[in-house]
This record gives structure tokens, C-alpha cells and sequence, in this order.
């Protein structure tokens, strides 16, 4: 079976420009969550779904991000214009979890990896 | 708030040393799972077990074990003869079902780097 899928797996962009990270999640998989990982700050949820609707963006860093889910099986995020301080490693997670149950195991995807110049 | 922390920041072992890895938590809620993923030098994280508040038997696998202690909020990773093929970075993460108020999602420790050399 297919894992969770995210393209590009490397991205290089000069600040202010729009970039847009694609994620495919596990089929079957209802529950989908963007991460971001930095040296200074870890692992940081940044916004999940649940059967495509979010349900936490508590964790977006500012207007600049924007996710979006128009189905099941791909979701985005978008930032525009990107900043240096935005270089990191973005990963798409997946699970099969239902939204007021928890707990389930979330499978990670391989990373984007983004540096913002 | 829920919190994790791995207060080894890096360790290093020879080859078929045994090694501990430490996880602490802190939860207020009764029901919460815990997790261990391993990132290995390219970069995936890769999902090494899950575990429920209820269950506190020790759980083995091949050269990994895992000991979870609520009176200590602790759950510790050891690997057993280890390889140089353990090396990576290890996370321990807290999740709560979001009925009790938190949210579903994961909560990850900073990380402890192990290297293994031969």
C-alpha cells in the first residue's frame, strides 16, 4: 500500500513568492495533518482535517499560510509570500481516526523540504 | 498543558551496547496515548509503537522494548544489542482525545539524536 505522498520533496524560493506544498494522504485515511519541523522549534502541528473539513488551525503562524482540503485524497498549503524564517521541513500526516475518538496512529509522509532565500 | 520532554539531547553508544531512551510527560487528562517515532538521517519519521493510558504492560519487540510508568508519567525506549542502523532520532509524542478537551493531535518532544558506531 501506498503511504502518505508529498511533492515537491525539495523546494528552493526567493522570498515573496507564493509556494505550494501537495499532500496525498493514506487511502482510507479521513484524518490528514500538516506539521512543520525547525531546529529552534521542533515538530509543531501547524493544521488538521477531518473528513476534509479543519478542524484545528491554531497552529498556522500567520495569514501567510493557508491549507485547503477539497477532497480526500489532497490537501495544500499554500504561503504567499513565503519568508526566509519559513524555511523548514513541512510533513503531511495521515490517520485513520475519527474526529472526537483520538488516539489513532498518524503516518507520516517523506517531508518537503523548503528553503526560502 | 500537555507536555513531553526527552532530556537527552544525544547519545552516543559502541555497537551491541544496550541504550535507554527517556520520555516524561504531563497530561491532566485520564485517557491519552503515547507514541515513539524514529527519524532516521533521510528524514521520514517512521512510526515505532502507540500506547494507551490503560495499558501499562511493557511491550517487546525483537531489540526494542518499551517500559510505561503512569506513577512516574514516564515511558521509556530501550534497544537491546544496538546496530548502527539505530541511529537516528527518536521522538516521543502525547496525543488526548479531543472529547477531554485536547485537541487530536500529536505533541512532540525536542528529540534525542543516537548514534551507534561500530
Amino acid at each position: 500500500d501506498a503511504g502518505v505522498i508529498q511533492s515537491p520533496r525539495h523546494e528552493v524560493t526567493e522570498m515573496g513568492q507564493e509556494v505550494t506544498l501537495r499532500c496525498k494522504p493514506i487511502s482510507g485515511h479521513n484524518s490528514l495533518f500538516w506539521y512543520r519541523q525547525t531546529m529552534m522549534r521542533g515538530l509543531e502541528l501547524l493544521i488538521y482535517f477531518n473528513n476534509n473539513v479543519p478542524i484545528d488551525d491554531s497552529g498556522m503562524p500567520e495569514d501567510r499560510f493557508s491549507a485547503k482540503m477539497p477532497n480526500a485524497s489532497f490537501s495544500t498549503l499554500k504561503i504567499q509570500p513565503s519568508e526566509p524564517r519559513d524555511s523548514a521541513v513541512y510533513f503531511c500526516a495521515s490517520s485513520a481516526g475519527t474526529s472526537g475518538v483520538g488516539g489513532e496512529t498518524q503516518y507520516f509522509g517523506p517531508g518537503t523540504r523548503l528553503l526560502v532565500l | 498543558a500537555q507536555k513531553v520532554t526527552q532530556a537527552q539531547t544525544e547519545i552516543s553508544v559502541v555497537e551491541k551496547e544496550d541504550v535507554t531512551l527517556d520520555c516524561v510527560y504531563e497530561t491532566r487528562d485520564t485517557t491519552y496515548y503515547l507514541f515513539w517515532y524514529k527519524q532516521p538521517p533521510s528524514g521520514e519519521l517512521v512510526f515505532l509503537i502507540r500506547r494507551n493510558s490503560f495499558d501499562e504492560q511493557n511491550e517487546i519487540s525483537g531489540r526494542y522494548s518499551w517500559n510505561f510508568q503512569k506513577s512516574t508519567s514516564s515511558f521509556n525506549f530501550t534497544i537491546t544489542a544496538s546496530q548502527v542502523v539505530d541511529s537516528a532520532v527518536y521522538f516521543c509524542a502525547l496525543s488526548e482525545p479531543p472529547l477531554q478537551g485536547g485537541s487530536e493531535k500529536l505533541v512532540f518532544g525536542k528529540g534525542t539524536k543516537l548514534t551507534v558506531n561500530p
